[in-house]
């Protein structure tokens, strides 16, 4: 079945420096959304990369997605203590398996301020 | 998102025990998904009901039923609950017919078998 791999699992940063965490696909998706659970909390929707090669940005927040369709990347630039969670990427598959998302194992980022 | 909830938010149950979470929406959506979240190994879909009366096994369904009996509503039961089930619960929904929508999750439901 569709596998959705996403590294690193943990990163800690200094405030005020970049993070990026990438995720990859075994299979070519359809689209790709990210997640962002603060502790304790539950997972929020950041947003949603469809086409080929698209990159989108929210204020900090850089998202790709890879020319094949089977890799994407969140990175943020200049890390603040608010940014602190884990951060899920989630595959939605194309063809048959377009029904439901795989998500990766998420990565938990710590910032030290 | 207050739009869906959990209920009960946190229960301790033993082995064997029959152990029923709720989840409840008002947005009007037909999809409904049941996760499982365990440290270290991000959210794995249980049971998933596009519509009333439509189920649907995830990845990991052994040792869980579910149930749709109205649009808003969609119940997990451990039938016989085990330790390795000790988990976060997340219930989800989202808008129907298009594949392109986000999820909406629930708080969660913090579930510990002795």
């Amino acid at each position: 079945g569709q596998q959705v791999m996403q590294i690193p699992q943990y990163q800690h940063v200094q405030e005020g420096e970049d993070f990026t965490t990438y995720c990859n696909s075994s299979t070519t998706l359809s689209n790709i959304q990210w997640y962002k659970q603060r502790p304790g909390g539950h997972p929020v929707f950041l947003i949603q990369l469809v086409k080929s090669g698209e990159v989108k940005k929210q204020k900090r927040l850089t998202f790709q997605f890879g020319e094949a369709k089977k890799n994407s990347s969140l990175h943020i630039t200049a890390t603040q203590t608010t940014d602190v969670g884990t951060y899920f990427c989630a595959g939605l598959g194309s063809g048959g398996s377009n029904y439901k998302l795989t998500f990766g194992k998420g990565t938990l980022l710590t910032v030290n301020p | 998102d207050a739009d869906v909830t959990q209920t009960p938010r946190n229960r301790i149950t033993k082995t064997g025990k029959r152990i029923m979470l709720e989840c409840s929406q008002t947005k009007g959506h037909d999809r409904m998904y049941w996760y499982r979240q365990d440290p270290g190994l991000g959210l794995r879909l249980i049971y998933y009901s596009f519509d009333v009366k439509d189920i649907n096994k995830g990845e990991i369904s052994d040792g869980y039923s579910v149930s749709r009996q109205a649009q808003a509503k969609f119940s997990l039961s451990l039938e016989s609950a085990i330790p390795n089930q000790t988990a976060l619960y997340f219930c989800a929904t989202s808008k129907d017919v298009s594949s392109y929508n986000e999820q909406f999750f629930g708080p969660g439901t913090r579930l510990t078998v002795l």
